[in-house]
């Protein structure tokens, strides 16, 4: 299976800055990768996927980037509503894998 | 509006059986591959499985936990996945989520379902 490493794994920020998670494949997935923000008791929701292409309603603050082993997930402004846990998923090789996640806290 | 609504979580004993059902609405669903997925009370997201549509195949794939033991069908006539699990261990609970899979798993999501495998 192909592993997905996410860095941080957990990280403080203050409303306003601008945020960047890492998620790192064990092999090339081309930009078969999504990313995905849950709050805390709820389903997690989709922000984008095809590695860069923003999910419909999204904010325009989040963005995604990368292809092939390396990727990140850039929140340009961070906002009280997005203290959440984001994950990455590779859908390139079956089966799909998550990062393990990457908590974002108040500082 | 994209609905997904998952039902059949409960207590099961390990070995025990439970049969998960995700019904679907405001798309169509005859065209839609569809994935389960769950998350450990505390912990991260593990993809389980999923079924292609009837046009695409039909056929489904599994996580290597779950293969052999969880098997994913869908009703078109109803609009529903099911998740039938059976030999349930301890490790298998966890809140379930049933996703409608566009350009991967996880365009949409339901509310989740929680499955308990405890004696």
């Amino acid at each position: 299976d192909i592993q997905m490493t996410q860095s941080p794994s957990s990280l403080s920020a203050s409303v306003g800055d601008r945020v960047t998670i890492t998620c790192r494949a064990s092999q090339g997935i081309s930009n078969d990768l999504g990313w995905f923000q849950q709050k805390p008791g709820k389903a997690p929701k989709r922000l984008i996927h095809a590695a860069s292409s923003q999910q419909s309603g999204v904010p325009s603050r989040f963005s995604g980037s990368g292809s092939g082993t390396e990727f990140t997930l850039t929140i340009s402004s961070l906002q009280p509503e997005d203290f959440a846990t984001y994950y990455c998923l590779q859908y390139n090789i079956y089966p799909p894998t998550f990062g393990q996640g990457t908590k974002v806290e108040i500082k | 509006e994209v609905q997904l609504v998952e039902s059949g979580g409960g207590l099961a004993k390990p070995g025990g059986s439970l049969r998960l059902s995700c019904a679907a609405s405001g798309f169509t669903f005859t065209n839609a591959w569809m994935s389960w997925v769950r998350q450990a009370p505390g912990k991260g997201l593990q993809w389980v499985g999923q079924i292609k549509s009837k046009t695409g195949g039909g056929t489904t794939d599994y996580a290597a936990p779950v293969e052999g033991r969880f098997t994913i069908s869908r009703d078109d006539s109803k609009n529903t996945v099911y998740l039938q699990m059976n030999s349930l261990k301890t490790e298998d609970t966890g809140t379930y989520y049933c996703t409608r899979d566009w350009s991967g798993p996880g365009d949409y999501w339901g509310q989740g379902t929680m499955v308990t495998v405890s004696s």
